[in-house]
Order: C-alpha cells, then structure tokens, then sequence
C-alpha cells in the first residue's frame, strides 16, 4: 500500500523569505504523480504543484518549486519569497493512475500548517 | 481550470435523520468522482470512489450502508448520510479529475456537517 508521510505538524516563515516542505512516500509503483496542495481557512483545496515520477527535471509554479527524489521517495516543496497569502495548510498527496480506474484518487500526507509571519 | 461545485457548504441535522450532499462538475463529464471526509486538523481521507452508473467502490472501513452513494448522471454524485449521529460530524469533500485531462483533481467547495 503506498503512504505519504509529512513529518512537519506546523511550521512558520517571515515574509520573503524561503521555506522548505518535506515529504517522503512509500509505493512499488514505477509510474505516479505527486502533488502538493494548498488548504486555505477556507478549506477549498488548491493544487500548487504536481510532479510525474517519471521525469527526472523538478516542477517549478513561479515561487514554488519541488526537488524530487526518486530514489529516496522525498518530494519536498520549496517555498520562495512567501507572502501572507501563503498561510494554509500544505497536503503532499500521491496519485497511482493505475488505481480508482483510469482517474486515480489521492492519497493524502497528514499536512503541515504553514503561518508567515509579517 | 475546471469546475466542481458542491452543496450545501454546511448543514445542521438531528441524530437519525439523512442528509444528502451533492457533487457536481460544472463544465466537464466526470465518470469517476471521489468522496473525502476530513476530521478537524486532520488530512483527508478517501471514503469512496464514485462510479458514474455502477456501485461505488468504497474503502476499507467505510459503511456502504450509512454512505449512500448514487452516480446518476455523468455531471453528478451525491453522498448520503443515513441515519446519522454526532461522529459523523465531520468535513465531506468530493473531486473529480476531467477525462483525458491532467492529472489535477479539482475539488468541490467542501460540506461541513454537524449532527445533534
């Protein structure tokens, strides 16, 4: 069974400056995707990032950026400049679409709560 | 992006009654939706897959017979508490991925539900 672990209950950063997420995972499966996304107070969830295991190159959406590590099961997410609006919840999540049919649901890490502080 | 579109945002019911929660996409056919309940300062956890006409797959632990399910139309899926009671209390949230499309999901709006 793959799980997704996030080490990091809470966390907090200045304004502008950079904080790095962690997340490790476990799976046999050769071909996933990873994701981090974003739960506001709002509790919509926001997608930030999403990377497939099969290309080596990182993601990077403008002010974040991953570094994925296949061969240690680590995709952490690093967050640059961060801003006020960056306070939420950060959810790693791994996706095997081999599973729930041709969509594959979501596996979710217990989350991180990011504050950035003025 | 697409759009997923989730009602009520919250709702109040008494012990022993039904709540229906509703999942729609509103500009893509979804065959395949998921149902989320997320637990105060906790992570999601999939409750079941929605299969647009057929049975849903639920996950190990989860009641089919207290979480309705129905995947009626290609745009819609509702999960129903049945006879609910105060642990049920909880976060619902549903998503669905577009067909063909990425791989993002795209979540609905989230049903906060109080049982008293």
């Amino acid at each position: 069974a793959q799980t997704v672990t996030q080490s990091q209950p809470e966390m907090s950063v200045q304004e502008a400056e950079t904080v790095t997420l962690s997340c490790t995972y476990d799976t046999s499966e050769s071909n996933y995707y990873l994701f981090w996304y974003k739960q506001p107070p709002s509790r919509q969830m926001i997608l930030v990032i999403r990377q497939e295991a099969y290309k080596q190159q990182n993601a990077t959406e403008n002010r974040f950026s991953v570094n994925f590590q296949k061969a240690a099961k680590s995709f952490s997410l690093k967050i640059s400049d961060s801003q006020l609006g960056d306070t939420a919840m950060y959810f790693c999540a791994f996706s095997n679409p081999n599973y729930g049919g041709s969509q594959g649901n979501l596996i979710f890490g217990k989350g991180t709560k990011l504050s950035v502080k003025p | 992006g697409a759009v997923v579109s989730q009602h009520p945002s919250w709702v109040i019911c008494k012990s022993g009654t039904s709540v229906k929660i509703e999942c729609r996409s509103l500009d893509f056919q979804a065959t395949t939706m998921f149902w989320y309940r997320q637990f105060p300062k906790q992570s999601l956890m999939l409750m079941a897959t929605s299969n647009e006409g057929s049975k849903a797959t639920y996950e190990q632990g989860v009641e089919k017979d207290k979480f309705l399910i129905n995947h009626a139309s290609l745009t819609l899926s509702t999960l129903t508490v049945t006879s609910a009671h105060p642990e049920d209390s909880s976060f619902y949230i549903c998503s669905a991925r577009v067909p063909g499309g990425s791989t993002e999901a795209f979540f609905g709006q989230g049903t906060r539900l109080t049982v008293v």
